[in-house]
This record gives C-alpha cells, structure tokens and sequence, in this order.
C-alpha cells in the first residue's frame, strides 16, 4: 500500500524557517517525483515544487524561487520541504504527493498545518 | 503561464442528479489534466486524468471530457458521498475550486 506520511504541525514565528518531512513507503522512492503543494483559504492549491529522488532532480515554482528548498534521502525514503523567511500569508497546510509525469498526483501526505504568527 | 477557471464556484444540488463542473483554461491543452476531489480535513483525490480516465477506485458515475479549452466533470447521479471540493489540474496550475453541497 503507498503511504506518505507527513511531520506534524508547525508553529513559527514571521522570519523563522520551517522544515516538514514526507516519508513514503510501498513503492521505490527513487521511481517517481514528490510534489509539494500548499492549500490557503485564499490561494487554494498552489505548487510549490518538485523532486525526482533517483536522481535529485529538483524544480521550483517561481513564486517560491529562492525561499524553498526540496531535498530527499534515499535512505530514509524521505523528501523534505524547507521554506525560509516565512511571512504571515505562508500560513498554510503543506502537502507532499506522489507524481508520475505531468504531475498528476495520485497519492497524497495528509498534510502539516503551519502556523506562522508573531 | 495557464490559468484555470472553474464554474461555479459552488453547485448546489440534490441526491440522484446529474450534475456537469466546467474548467476552463486560457490557451490549449494537452491532455495532461485531471481532476480532484477534496472533503474536509482531507488531502485532495485524484478522481480523473488524461482528461477522461478514473483513477483506481473511481465510480463509474464520474466522467470526464474536453471541448477546446473547457474540460468538463460529469457526476451523472450525485451521491451523499460526493459532496465536496472539486479541482481541476493542468501540470502545475490548479483551478480555484467548485464546491457542490445539499441543496
């Protein structure tokens, strides 16, 4: 059964970075991308970005270019999203999912409320 | 970059009907899209891709299909269960969302 479990939730402050972690199981972590997307009230579904684990192949959204970092460890089958300088309006849930081209994606995390408030 | 608007924002409708969501998109497609459905405190589902196929465990009741630049979802006899958030998905761009609750 695929599986992607997400940390939990996250409190932080305006300008603080923040670190959320995606582990999968039943199928070969390093065969398919893991997207991340985030959901607010006011933006909706937003991709964030993208990595291939079997090679590192990374993308981003440009709306979060230089903010955000996607990493994962083979060893761990474990895909991380680390966001830097984080504002009020980053306040989010964070999900991981699973993609195979095109980006549709068929298994989701179940998501990590962030709260960021001073 | 692709722009997805989805009509309406919200459909209210009864148990047994058929019920048709439009996604529209600002240029033309391939036929890398889909469609999602999210009840509350739930991560979306992927319901459809490749525009008309279901996913694993998909009834059959729902539909898919393209005319131009409008993708459709039809839920041809709205069930209890099937009241939720539905987004469409081109790549990376997603629609902003039809809700469709009790009437």
């Amino acid at each position: 059964e695929v599986q992607l479990v997400q940390s939990g939730a996250e409190v932080k402050k305006p300008g603080e970075s923040l670190i959320i972690s995606c582990q999968v199981s039943g199928y070969s972590f390093t065969s398919q991308w893991i997207g991340w997307v985030r959901q607010t009230p006011g933006k909706g579904l937003e991709w964030m970005g993208s990595i291939f684990p079997g090679d590192s192949d990374t993308r981003y959204s440009p709306s979060f270019q230089g903010r955000v970092t996607i990493s994962g460890d083979k060893s761990l089958s474990t895909a991380y999203l680390r966001l830097t300088g984080l504002k009020a309006s980053d306040t989010a849930i964070y999900y991981c999912a699973r993609s195979g081209t095109a980006s549709i994606f068929d298994y989701w995390g179940q998501g990590t409320l962030v709260t960021v408030s001073s | 970059e692709v722009v997805l608007t989805q009509s309406p924002d919200t459909l209210s409708a009864s148990p047994g009907e058929r019920v048709t969501l439009s996604c529209r998109a600002s240029q033309s497609l391939t036929s890398s899209f889909a469609w999602y459905q999210q009840k509350p405190g739930l991560p979306p589902r992927l319901l459809m891709y490749g525009v008309s196929t279901r996913a694993a465990g998909v009834p059959a009741r729902f539909s898919g299909s393209q005319s131009g630049t409008e993708f459709t979802l039809t839920i041809s006899s709205l069930q209890s269960e099937d009241f939720a958030v539905y987004y469409c998905q081109y790549y990376r761009t997603f629609g902003q969302g039809t809700k469709v609750d009790i009437k």
